[in-house]
This record gives C-alpha cells, structure tokens and sequence, in this order.
C-alpha cells in the first residue's frame, strides 16, 4: 500500500524560532501533498494543499506567510512555521493520494511540534 | 449544515458487540467515502474505502453506502478493546476536489 513518511516525529523548539517539517511518498509520486492540523481532543483541520510544481492553496484563517509550504518535487513536500509562538503548538499531519480516481488518502505519523 | 456530520459520542459497547457508526454528508456530488480510525495522539489510518451503494464487508468491518439518503455507516462485528479509538468519516466531493472529513465519533470497547 502506498506509504507516506513524515519527519521529525516529535520537535520541541524555542519561541522565535523556525521548524521545518518533511513530508515523503515512499512508493508512488504524488502531485498533490495535504497538511492537517490537530488540535489535543479536536477535529483535523486542513491547512493548505500542496502542488507540486506551483504555490501552495491555503485554508481561510492560514497565514501563508507564517506556514510555508514547498513542494519542489512529485514525492517531497515541506512545511516550514516560522517564528513559532507557543500557540503554535499542536499535531500537524501531512497526507497525500495516490494517483488514480478516488484513491484515498494516505496520512504520515504526524510531528508534534511543542514551542516553549 | 456541516458538509460531514458524526455523533462526537462516545459510543460505548461491550466487547464481542456490534458497533455502529454513522455519518451523513451535504453534497450530492460526492462519490468516494472513507473510514479512518485514529488512536489518541497518533495520525489516522484508512480502515475501509466505498464508492458505491450497497454494503463492503472487510474482516469483522462492513461499510454501508446510501446515496440516495446520503448517509454512510460503518459496522465494527466483535468488537475487541483494541477497537477502542475515534473513527473518522472522510468524504471526496469531486466538484470541491477535496476530502472532507467529520469531526470523528470515540469509540470506547468495554470489557
């Protein structure tokens, strides 16, 4: 089955600070990356969707210019929060489908970022 | 209207029971429905995919799909403790381009 890889798993750092957050298709090549956000006891939010090639298509209430997202290849795509506050801690997810018509989508192990 | 609705729960069952979960959706023009269960503090996995109306049976899980009510279910046979987790209705609108999920209904297996 296809099989998405998110790095790190788990990422304490400083107020001020930036964090990037890797997201990889192991098997299939996907052109189309998604990031969720999860908040403790609450629903999966979507932020952003990733093209590969072009920007990213972020939800209302995303600050663009504060959740970076690169998707520079059919099997790579980063999220980048820059200048992290605490409220910013929280479970994000990356997913992404495989290609064909109503395939479902395929979720990574998540990254806890904790921003002290 | 929320595009996904589910019952937040939790649905409590004893184990060996059947558990149902249920969840309806808005948009007419949806065409792929997805179960996912996730376990706290971990990311979702993909249980069952349906795309057409009827039941589809996978081990102790069967999805059911109605499209003229618009309404999707998934049945848990023998529930185990193991069960225990927040299952997630995922719907694919074509025309939105997007999956759209519930808000998940904990599931709690007693013994």
């Amino acid at each position: 089955g296809a099989v998405v890889s998110q790095h790190p798993s788990r990422v304490i750092c400083k107020s001020g600070t930036s964090v990037k957050i890797e997201c990889r298709s192991l098997d299939f090549q996907a052109t189309t990356m998604f990031w969720y956000r999860q908040f403790p006891k609450k629903s999966l939010m979507l932020m952003a969707t990733s093209n590969e090639g072009s920007k990213a298509t972020y939800e209302q209430g995303v600050e663009k210019d504060k959740f970076l997202i690169n998707h520079a290849s059919l099997t790579l795509s980063t999220l980048t929060v820059t200048s992290a506050h605490p409220e910013d801690s929280s479970f994000y997810i990356c997913s992404a489908r495989d290609t064909g018509f109503n395939s479902p989508l395929h979720f990574g192990n998540g990254t806890r970022l904790t921003v002290t | 209207q929320k595009e996904v609705e589910q019952n937040s729960g939790p649905l409590s069952v004893p184990e060996g029971a059947i558990a149902s979960l249920n969840c309806t959706y808005s948009d007419r023009g949806s065409q792929s429905f997805f179960w996912y269960r996730q376990y706290s503090g971990k990311s979702p996995e993909l249980i069952m995919s349906i795309y057409s109306n009827g039941d589809k049976e996978d081990g102790r899980f069967t999805a059911q799909l109605n499209k003229a009510s618009q309404y999707v279910s998934l049945l848990i046979r023998d529930s185990q403790p193991s069960d225990s987790a927040t299952y997630l209705c995922a719907v694919f609108s074509g025309t939105a381009s997007k999956l759209t999920f519930g808000t998940g209904t904990r599931l709690q297996v007693t013994l």
